[in-house]
């Protein structure tokens, strides 16, 4: 079946920094990712929308400087969180779409702690 | 998009028989049922499809009356690793387009020995 791969399962980082997650789909083409962000206890909130070679769209409330979205290739998009503060702590979440059959595959996720 | 309402949480014992039922009164025409089960730390896995009547698949059935406007996710002699939150959302159908996918409250499943 469909995988999609994200790294790192889990980074710390100094409040300050910048971190990158990145996702990428192992066995398949996708031109759409999505990325998500979840707090302990709550659903999953969608970000943006990542489509190769374009800007992301990002949801209402989420600042595009903050959460840089790049999505170069068709297997591959990145997460770049700026200037992370302890409230970015968060469990960060892609999922690509298989462009042959549009169906959705979740990556398994990256804790960010920031202290 | 058409809201979902699920309970919040739900216990069983292992071997039984869960039934998870779904509201989503403003479900529009071209909308799908999908179910999604999520681990803790880990990213939700598709479990089933459906837009009308009855779809089984290997791990749960979905049933959907013929007004649409609820679904109930069965899922057979449940085990302990069954425990994980549920969610069911509705859209566009999971291998047709592109759309967002958006996660309602979800439901927490307990299964106990």
């Amino acid at each position: 079946g469909a995988v999609v791969s994200q790294h790192p399962s889990r980074v710390i980082c100094k409040s300050g920094t910048s971190v990158k997650i990145e996702c990428r789909s192992l066995d398949f083409q996708a031109t759409t990712m999505f990325w998500y962000r979840q707090f302990p206890k709550q659903s999953l909130m969608l970000m943006a929308t990542s489509n190769e070679g374009s800007k992301a769209t990002y949801e209402q409330g989420v600042e595009k400087d903050k959460f840089l979205i790049n999505h170069a290739s068709l297997t591959l998009s990145t997460l770049t969180v700026t200037s992370a503060h302890p409230e970015d702590s968060s469990f960060y979440i892609c999922s690509a779409v298989d462009r042959s059959n549009y169906g959705y595959t979740f990556g398994s996720g990256t804790r960010l702690t920031v202290v | 998009l058409a809201k979902t309402t699920q309970p919040i949480s739900m216990d069983s014992y292992e071997g039984q028989e869960v039934n998870i039922t779904c509201s989503h009164n403003n479900i529009a025409t071209n909308d799908y049922i999908t179910w999604y089960q999520q681990f803790p730390s880990q990213g939700p896995r598709f479990i089933i499809q459906g837009y009308k009547t009855k779809v089984t698949n290997e791990v749960a059935s979905l049933f959907i009356p013929a007004d649409r406007k609820s679904s109930t996710l069965s899922l057979p002699r449940v085990s302990l690793s069954d425990t994980a939150v549920y969610y069911c959302l509705v859209g566009e159908p999971r291998g047709s387009t592109l759309g967002r996918l958006y996660f309602g409250r979800g439901t927490q499943l307990t299964v106990w020995p």
